[in-house]
This record gives C-alpha cells, sequence and structure tokens, in this order.
C-alpha cells in the first residue's frame, strides 16, 4: 500500500515564529487532506488539496502532486495551534485514507 | 448544518464483553468510514461504507464489523474485546470521491 511520511516528527516553536510540515507520500492519490488533532481527540480538517496552493488565515498549503509531496505552512504561530498535525492520502482505488506518523507541534508563550 | 455524531464518547469495557459504536454522517453523506487509533500503530483504517454495502476493509480481525443503514448511521461492533482493542475510534464522512472526509469527536474505548 501507499506510504506517508511526515517530517519532522516533533516540532517546538516560540509564539510568533513560523513553521513548514511536509508529507511525502509513495503513489499517485486522489485526495489528500491535512488535519489538526485537538485535545479531545477530534480531527480538524484544515486542507483538502491533492494539488495546488490554498490559503486560510495563517495558514497555507501546498501539494506538488507530480513530485508527490505537499507542505503546510503556518505564519505567526500560536499557543492554541499546539498539537498533532496528520497528513493523510487517499489512493487513486479510493475510499480509504492513509495517514502519516504526524507531527507533535508545541508553541510556547 | 451538524456535523459528524459519534456516540458514545467514552466506554469502559471487560475484556471478553462485545461493544457496539455508532456513527451519524453529516446530512447528505452516504459514504462512512471506519478509524482506530492508538498510540502504537497510529491511524489505521477500520472499513468504510456507501449506500449499506461494504466498499472497503482493513487488515483488522474478523472480531471487528460494522454496518450502514439505510439512513447512512452506520454502526461498528467488536466482540470479544481484548485489552489491545483500547483505543480511540474515529468515524469519517464523506459526500464521495474527491469531497474530503470529515471526522467525529471520536470514541474513547477502554478494555479494562
Amino acid at each position: 500500500g501507499i506510504q506517508v511520511e511526515q517530517s519532522p516528527p516533533d516540532l517546538i516553536l516560540q509564539e510568533g515564529a513560523n513553521s513548514t510540515l511536509r508529507c511525502n507520500f509513495s503513489d499517485s492519490v486522489n485526495n489528500l487532506q491535512w488535519f489538526h488533532q485537538n485535545p479531545w481527540g477530534q480531527l480538524i480538517n484544515l486542507f483538502y488539496i491533492p494539488s495546488g496552493t490554498k490559503q486560510n488565515g495563517r495558514l497555507s498549503a501546498t501539494t506538488v502532486a507530480t513530485e508527490r509531496y505537499s507542505l503546510l505552512y503556518i505564519s505567526s504561530s500560536q499557543t492554541t495551534d499546539s498539537g498533532v498535525y496528520f497528513c493523510a492520502v487517499e489512493e487513486t482505488s479510493g475510499s480509504r485514507l492513509t495517514f502519516g506518523e504526524g507531527t507533535q507541534l508545541t508553541v510556547n508563550p | 448544518k451538524a456535523g459528524v455524531t459519534q456516540t458514545p464518547r467514552y466506554l469502559i469495557k471487560t475484556r471478553g464483553q462485545q461493544v457496539t459504536l455508532s456513527c451519524s454522517p453529516i446530512s447528505g453523506h452516504r459514504s462512512v468510514s471506519w478509524y482506530q487509533q492508538t498510540p502504537g500503530q497510529g491511524l489505521q483504517f477500520l472499513f468504510e461504507y456507501f449506500s449499506e454495502t461494504q466498499r472497503n476493509k482493513g487488515n483488522f480481525p474478523g472480531r471487528f464489523s460494522g454496518r450502514q443503514f439505510s439512513n447512512s448511521r452506520s454502526e461498528m461492533n467488536v466482540s470479544t474485546l481484548e485489552l489491545g482493542d483500547s483505543a480511540l475510534y474515529l468515524c469519517a464522512s464523506s459526500q464521495g470521491q474527491f469531497w474530503g472526509y470529515t471526522f467525529g469527536s471520536g470514541t474513547r474505548l477502554t478494555v479494562v
């Protein structure tokens, strides 16, 4: 099956700093999503981005499907950005997501 | 528009018992899928249902089963619970291919 690798596994920032999270995947995909898992366990959808670039406030994401990677940018980080960020892809065969191991982000005040 | 609703939020069961978890998808979403999250294995796909038919199944033992009703609500059942089944179980719904998935808040199952 498809492999999804996220880096870095852990990231510690000071409030106000910028960061880039990376997701590499091993095969063509129909769908790529970035999620933030809140302290209660819910996966909050940040971006649905199988290709191209999107922005939502301080967050933006870029997926280069031909090179099989995606980047999540967080600018001017806040303590509320802390948590685990997951990249998940849906293979072309469809109907299931494969998740990466996640990036644990800690933003200190 | 209401989100994906999972019940119950928390559950404690004894080894050997069985458990049923429920998921109500976003209105109009016909695809419901289930995932298990554990510290050791991360997020793993269990199965996916579309219009009451299981379309895809992950690599889990037969003790894990599910079904979907005509109103798209789904249940998953785990029989003969083992300690290793302790996990966060997440349900997701989707309008279909190319629409992305929306997750519920999860059911945290503890097996003692």
